[in-house]
């Protein structure tokens, strides 16, 4: 089976501009859940989606958002760039609704400049 | 709302036993635990989850005490590929929060 797969691995982008970053979970899997993570902050969980509908947010201001297709994949946007936004977003996906055992990807590296 | 701490950094050689405590003083009766390891560039990979007592994989243990205050990954007989970071994840049950460790960078020596 393909493992989590992010697109794109790196991107650059200056300050006030948007991003979306795309996720495609294992085949079968239905929860997808995105990721932060900086040297200051460590790892820190956004949201996860499951059947297209967002279950659970972390403590993330309204510029962070994300949706599920009906394919399970996923997009996380980012709107209005700053600065601090510059880090590893991760996302990962399990079989079913819990967060007993996460498959991540290896993430896409943003540098807001 | 449970807190993790851990050792930023540890340093062991081929062949020993290393053991890597995460602090959860505040966890609560349903929250679960698991740890995960990263290479760089890498996303996190799964290890070991448990709720209390001991498990037991093919890769490692996780113990856990009574009081669950606190859990530690063991890994038996290091090899220099096991040089990564660690973390734990304690995972809240009644609120679904998800609260990662600050990470322990072990370092594996020949």
């Amino acid at each position: 089976k393909a493992g989590v797969t992010q697109t794109p691995r790196y991107l650059i982008k200056t300050r006030g501009q948007q991003v979306t970053l795309s996720c495609s979970p294992i085949s079968g899997h239905r929860s997808v859940s995105w990721y932060q993570q900086t040297p200051g902050q460590g790892l820190q969980f956004l949201f996860e989606y499951f059947s297209e509908t967002q279950r659970n947010k972390g403590n993330f201001p309204g510029r962070f958002s994300g949706r599920q297709f009906s394919n399970s994949r996923s997009e996380m946007n980012v709107s209005t760039l700053e600065l601090g936004d510059s880090a590893l977003y991760l996302c990962a996906s399990s079989p079913g609704g819990g967060y007993e055992k996460l498959f991540f990807g290896s993430g896409t590296q943003l540098s807001v400049l | 709302l449970a807190k993790t701490t851990q050792p930023i950094s540890m340093d062991s050689y081929e062949g020993q036993e290393v053991n890597i405590t995460c602090s959860h003083n505040n966890i609560a009766t349903n929250d679960y635990i698991t740890w995960y390891q990263q290479f760089p560039s890498q996303g996190p990979r799964f290890i070991i989850q448990g709720y209390k007592t001991k498990v037991t994989n093919e890769v490692a243990s996780l113990f856990i005490p009574a009081d669950r205050k606190s859990s530690t990954l063991s890994l038996p007989r290091v090899s220099l590929s096991d040089t990564a970071v660690y973390y734990c994840l304690v995972v809240t049950t009644n609120t679904d929060k998800l609260i990662f460790g600050t990470g322990t960078r072990l370092q594996v020596f020949p």
